[in-house]
This record gives structure tokens, C-alpha cells and sequence, in this order.
């Protein structure tokens, strides 16, 4: 089915471990995104990217790094894993055309413990 | 900065009954894009509706309806003979036009529905 897709669904790293969150589209969209849910604080943007070859801080960047690897892809990384970092985190894309909301994968559960 | 506030965190509602849910948000841009989405158990976010702030008239989508106020920056959603599938947390989310790239979110509203 056409849509986000993201990998994996849940993770447990230790504390200082490192991973790397995957997210691809196949819906032709410009726009992707990176966001978390924490209990109380809806969602929050960690850095997104408005086309191929940029990308843009959000609201929560720290500790996060991002790569737009082509058009379809959109990695999330954690170079070390805090138990901040525990979170649900859903990747997100867009066309240009204005008209349209954000098509959202089905989230990562991460604990760090 | 804009911001999305939803002042019930929980809602409950008889099956076959009318809810509203409540969202107000601040902003000084006068064209940007509202939307609601629902999240239920499996986490899924699903578009609700979405109403863009030159239309007028509010969006309608079969039991979904909002009510947009521009001048009072508020849009609620009203859910029409609730059913049990649409129990689940209900985000009011803000997008601003002309570039602006952020989806800015509520803290949400989670809706029980009582059979």
C-alpha cells in the first residue's frame, strides 16, 4: 500500500547506544518530517526536510541528526541514545501543494533505558 | 510562535450522541490551514478534516463538522452520532502558508465513548 512506512516499530537501547530510525515514501512528496509524541505534549518537530538535499531544525532538535538520502527517504539518528530520547516518533510527508495535510507512518516506540 | 491549545484533555460521550471538542490557536498570520487528526489505539494518525482559513464556510466530512471562527482563533470539531470506533485521541493541529513548513499540534483530547 502506498503510504510512510518506518523501521522499526519498537526499540530498546541502553543508555549512550546508537540507532538510526528509517522512514521512506512512495507518494512522490516534496516535504518530510520527524516528529515526537510524548505523554501530554502532543506532537513536537525534530527537524524536517522541505526537499530533497535540505533540511531544517524544528522545535526539538537536540541530540537528533537527520539525512535526506534521496527523495523517498528520510533517516532519524540518535548518536547517543539518552532516557530523554524515550519517546514515540513518527516520520511525515508532504507534497508541495498546499492543499493537502501530512501523510504520517505508524511511529517507532523507543525506550532508552 | 504560534500555538495550539485544547483545553479538554478528556471527553466522554454516549454512543449515538454530539460531542465537541474544543481547539483555539494564535497567530498573525491571516492565511494558514486547520486540521484534526485522530489517533486511535494502534497510534495511527488519521486526517480528520482540514479547513483552509479563507474559506468561510466550515468543513464538513459525512459525521465531522467544525466550527471556524477567525476572529475569535478558534475551531472546534463536532462529532455527529459518535460510534465506538470514534473513541480515540483527537489532535487540533496549525499549519501557516507561504512556506512555513511546520504542522504545530494541540496537546490533545482523548474521547471516550460510553456504549
Amino acid at each position: 500500500n502506498a503510504g510512510v512506512t518506518q523501521t522499526p516499530k519498537f526499540q530498546v537501547l541502553k543508555t549512550g547506544q546508537s540507532m538510526t530510525l528509517q522512514c521512506a515514501q512512495d507518494m512522490n512528496h516534496n516535504s518530510m518530517y520527524w516528529y515526537r509524541q510524548d505523554p501530554g505534549m502532543g506532537l513536537r518537530l525534530i527537524y524536517y526536510s522541505a526537499s530533497e538535499g535540505t533540511t531544517d531544525k524544528g522545535e526539538v532538535p537536540n541530540g537528533y541528526n537527520v539525512s535526506r538520502l534521496n527523495k523517498r527517504e528520510f533517516s532519524l539518528r540518535l548518536e547517543s541514545a539518552a532516557p530523554s530520547q524515550t519517546s514515540v516518533y513518527f516520520c511525515a510527508s508532504r507534497t508541495g501543494n498546499k492543499d493537502y495535510g501530512y501523510t504520517f507512518g505508524s511511529g517507532t516506540r523507543l525506550t532508552v533505558v | 510562535a504560534q500555538t495550539v491549545t485544547q483545553s479538554q484533555p478528556e471527553m466522554s460521550v454516549q454512543e449515538a450522541e454530539t460531542v465537541t471538542l474544543s481547539c483555539t490557536y494564535d497567530t498573525s498570520e491571516s492565511d494558514y490551514y486547520l486540521f484534526w487528526y485522530k489517533q486511535p489505539p494502534s497510534r495511527q494518525m488519521i486526517l480528520v478534516i482540514r479547513q483552509e482559513a479563507y474559506k468561510q464556510q466550515n468543513a464538513t466530512e459525512n459525521r465531522f463538522s467544525v466550527n471556524f471562527q477567525k476572529a475569535a482563533k478558534s475551531f472546534s470539531l463536532k462529532i455527529s452520532d459518535s460510534q465506538l470506533g470514534d473513541a480515540a485521541m483527537y489532535f487540533c493541529a496549525y499549519r501557516g502558508n507561504f512556506g512555513n513548513e511546520k504542522l504545530t499540534f494541540g496537546t490533545g483530547t482523548r474521547l471516550t465513548i460510553i456504549p
